[in-house]
This record gives structure tokens, C-alpha cells and sequence, in this order.
């Protein structure tokens, strides 16, 4: 158990729809991390938060947003759902960006 | 860029041998990091090993680290059939990670 928790665990909906999935950082740390995972794209950095402010951008697509709250818990939005989100969407933290990461069980969204 | 590009793609060994897998990468580095993932599951940090370090070790794991070639070696001895995951390096240089496709290493028993 890595310390990190994400809910949920599975999510299926349907096109077009926004879902919002929620991570809480190992106790400490700082630094929030979300990626995605899919078959054909393999492991894809998303985007970073430290204590509240966002850190890196990577391969966000607009249609995504996220934030950090005051508690450093961090919540990933989708909106207007394709097929192709389809994914595991992993979240993982670390005292500071410079150290490694731990990471949650991950969240498997399913878009119908 | 920043990713690694990790080879073999795929390694099959039998339990008890050795499994060496490779790590490439293109800029300058302040560490670089091996994660494994067992399939479906969240990545799971192995060793972190800094641009100052050659090498480090940890269990029956052996990370070394050539900053003038670029490249990073991670070597798992007596290898078990638990081992079987996806190893995957993580160059960094200033914040983010960014992971190579990883090397899928199967271990028979």
C-alpha cells in the first residue's frame, strides 16, 4: 500500500459526459502527479501540482482540468468524454518533485 | 527529450538467472528513477539514483548510471516469478517524470 488512495476505483459512462476523479497524497507530501494509461499510448504524464499550485503540464488535453485544494487532496475533470479517454488515470505524490513517486491504485474509466 | 527509452522491449528468463534491462535518455539529469508495474496495477518505485552516483543497489536489485553515455542499467539477480512486471525508467531533470514504454519482463518458474 503506497499511501496514496484514488476514488473511484472503476468508472463506465457514456460519451459526451464529465466525470471527476479524486486522489489523496500520501500523508507529507506535497506534490501531486496525474497520468494516464491506455494500451496504444502507454504511460502519459499529465499534469503536476505542488502545495496547491500547478507545477508542469504535459500532455493535458483541454477537455481536462485539475486542481490541488487547500488540504492537497487533487481532483482530475473530464469533460466531454470519448471513446478514446477510455484509460487507467493514476495519481501519485511525493514530498517534493525532486524525490520518487508513490502511486495510487488508479482509477479505470471506461467511456461506452 | 526527457524520456527514457528502456531495451529489451520484452525479456523472458528463467527463475534463478539474471535479468538486465537498459535505459536511455537525451538531456542532462538531476536523478533517474526505475518503477515496476505489476499489470493493471499503480507503478511502484524501485530505486532512485542520483547524476552524482554511479551505482546502487538494493536487495537482489543493481542500478548503475553512465551520465556520459546517457544511459542506466538496472539488474535484477535470482530473478523470481514474482518479478514478472513492467520495469520502466524515469530520467529527471527538473520536475515532471517522463516514462519510457517500458521493458515487459516475464520469469518462468
Amino acid at each position: 500500500d503506497s499511501g496514496v488512495t484514488q476514488t473511484p476505483k472503476h468508472l463506465i459512462t457514456a460519451t459526451g459526459q464529465r466525470v471527476t476523479l479524486r486522489c489523496s497524497p500520501r500523508s507529507g507530501d506535497l506534490s501531486v502527479y496525474w497520468y494516464q494509461q491506455s494500451l496504444d499510448q502507454g504511460l502519459q504524464f499529465l499534469i503536476q501540482y505542488y502545495n496547491g499550485e500547478e507545477r508542469a503540464k504535459g500532455n493535458i488535453l483541454e477537455r481536462f482540468s485539475a486542481q490541488q485544494f487547500p488540504d492537497l487532496h487533487s481532483e482530475l475533470n473530464l469533460s466531454s468524454l470519448e471513446l478514446g479517454d477510455s484509460a487507467l488515470y493514476f495519481c501519485a505524490s511525493s514530498v517534493n518533485p525532486a524525490y520518487e513517486q508513490y502511486f495510487g491504485p488508479g482509477t479505470r474509466l471506461t467511456v461506452t | 527529450s526527457q524520456q527514457g527509452e528502456e531495451d529489451p522491449q520484452a525479456l523472458s528468463i528463467q527463475e534463478g538467472e539474471n535479468a538486465t534491462m537498459n535505459c536511455s535518455y537525451k538531456t542532462s539529469i538531476n536523478n533517474l528513477q526505475w518503477y515496476r508495474q505489476n499489470s493493471g496495477r499503480g507503478l511502484v518505485h524501485l530505486i532512485l539514483i542520483r547524476s552524482n552516483e554511479r551505482e546502487k543497489h538494493s536487495g537482489r536489485l543493481r542500478v548503475t548510471l553512465d551520465t556520459s553515455k546517457k544511459s542506466s542499467s538496472l539488474l535484477i539477480t535470482a530473478s523470481r516469478a514474482a518479478d514478472t512486471a513492467s520495469y520502466f525508467c524515469a530520467p529527471q531533470g527538473t520536475d515532471k517524470l517522463i516514462f519510457g514504454t517500458g521493458t515487459r519482463l516475464q520469469v518462468f518458474p
